[in-house]
């Protein structure tokens, strides 16, 4: 069974950055796109962009200028930083698994990790 | 960016009653070259993570019981739970993968 297990700081100051990492067991992360996704109550569930193996990103336009999605398939993990950071990027943030091809959908996630922005 | 738009917010219904859920894209999610529409609907219990239910908007994901179904076409899509029992009570989210940025509809919350 995939697993997928969030790592990370619970707390970033404003205009820091956050830096999330996201194993993967149970299964390959070869010929998977890996996906982080965050939820909050302002915003709801908003994708903010994936990774193939080959590092290949696309980011969500709305925070592609401060995203960069990274993976290292010899440690089966990839992680997230998002720069300068605000209160508005506090939410629950989850790493997700997206099928290859037009399968855009999400068949596994993490159980997620609150990160708040505050100093 | 395609808007995923549910409705109701919220709704409670009777154990062993039906639940119907709305979704409505704010442009065709259908793709005609491999006919399939891309939407997919997911549970959300409490401090959990969504689940995935539904994708390609009614084949169900291995393990999801027979009584969640999903349909609709174009841009209206309907989840269906029949027979509630008390474990479906949750978030219930839609999500276009016609394109990027992938959308999420605001969540119905489903109580009985």
């Amino acid at each position: 069974q995939v697993q997928l297990q969030e790592s990370g700081p619970g707390l970033v100051k404003p205009s820091e950055t956050l830096s999330l990492t996201c194993v993967v067991s149970g299964g390959p992360i070869r010929n998977y796109y890996w996906n982080w996704i965050r939820e909050s109550p302002e915003k709801g569930l908003e994708w903010i962009g994936y990774i193939f193996d080959s590092g290949s990103t696309n980011y969500n336009p709305s925070l592609k200028s401060r995203v960069t999605i990274s993976i290292d398939t010899s440690k089966n993990q990839f992680s997230l930083k998002l720069h300068s950071v605000t209160a508005a990027d506090t939410a629950v943030y989850y790493c997700a698994r997206k099928n290859t091809g037009y399968a855009g959908y999400f068949d596994y996630w993490g159980q997620g990790t609150l990160v708040t922005v505050s100093s | 960016d395609i808007v995923m738009t549910q409705s109701p917010d919220s709704l409670a219904v009777s154990l062993g009653e039906r639940a119907t859920i709305n979704c409505k894209s704010s442009q065709s999610i259908f793709y005609s070259s491999n006919n399939k529409t891309f939407l997919a609907w997911y549970q959300q219990r409490p401090g959990q993570p969504p689940k995935l239910l539904i994708y390609w908007a009614s084949t169900r994901e291995s393990g999801v019981p027979d009584r969640f179904s999903g349909s609709g076409s174009g841009t209206d899509f309907t989840l269906t739970i029949s027979g509630l029992q008390a474990e479906d009570v949750a978030v219930y989210f839609c999500q276009q993968y016609y394109n990027t940025p992938y959308t999420f509809g605001q969540g119905t919350k489903l109580e009985i």
